[in-house]
């Protein structure tokens, strides 16, 4: 079955540690994004890439970095210079632009010690 | 300045009735409408769409209406079912799909037996 995988489901981490969430799709989707869900918030885009080796930042890139060297993959580092970074991550992905329906992981909840 | 907003934390309807969600925007530049399901711990699964052309769109049990004159639009599911219940959250992009999906806060749907 074709689908988003995120790992790990809940992860920890200590303070001024940097962090690594990791997305995998097999989808054959050229579009991957990175949100983060807040208790009552909507999503909030992080980052996307609509293209491999090319990404853009989204509405609350600070603190967070990217790569997608592989279509399949975009994996999201959140760096000690997040402040607040315990929430829920999700990350997406989509055939093309933003009007194509997104498919989700299971996301990832991070946690600070 | 939210853009997208579902006014109703949470709506409660009895199985077999009618729910409607509700979403309001404020940018008249949005062409593109999506809805989505979440279920808790879980990725968000993308349930209906409409485009700015269109006033409605039908999928089974779902039906999404669309008021541009109002910048308002809605999802009714008849008859409701207690799998229904779930996080709704309402989704707009604009410039043909280009530019991010923007998403509302959700409202919390509880289907009774």
């Amino acid at each position: 079955d074709g689908g988003i995988t995120q790992s790990p489901k809940y992860l920890f981490r200590k303070e001024g540690q940097n962090v690594t969430l990791s997305c995998e799709q097999n989808l054959n989707h050229d579009a991957m994004y990175w949100y983060r869900q807040d208790p009552g918030q909507g999503l909030r885009l992080i980052y996307y890439s609509q293209i491999v080796n090319d990404f853009q930042k989204g509405d609350i890139a600070e603190g967070y970095s990217v790569s997608r060297e592989k279509k399949e993959s975009f994996p999201l580092t959140v760096t000690s210079a997040q402040k607040n970074p315990t929430a829920f991550y999700l990350c997406a992905s989509s055939i093309g632009q933003f009007n194509q329906p997104q498919h989700f992981g299971d996301g990832t909840r991070l946690s600070i010690l | 300045d939210q853009q997208v907003k579902q006014n109703s934390p949470s709506l409660s309807v009895q199985e077999g009735r009618i729910s409607i969600l509700n979403c309001d925007y404020t940018n008249s530049m949005f062409d593109y409408f999506l809805w989505y399901k979440k279920y808790p711990a879980e990725g968000p699964t993308f349930l209906i769409s409409i485009s700015s052309i269109k006033d409605k769109n039908e999928d089974g049990r779902f039906t999404v209406f669309l008021n541009k004159s109002a910048k308002h639009l809605s999802l009714h599911i008849v008859p409701s079912q207690p799998g229904d219940s779930a996080v709704y959250f309402c989704a707009a992009s604009y410039q043909g799909g280009s530019e991010k999906l923007v998403f509302g806060k959700g409202t919390k749907l509880t289907v009774n037996p």
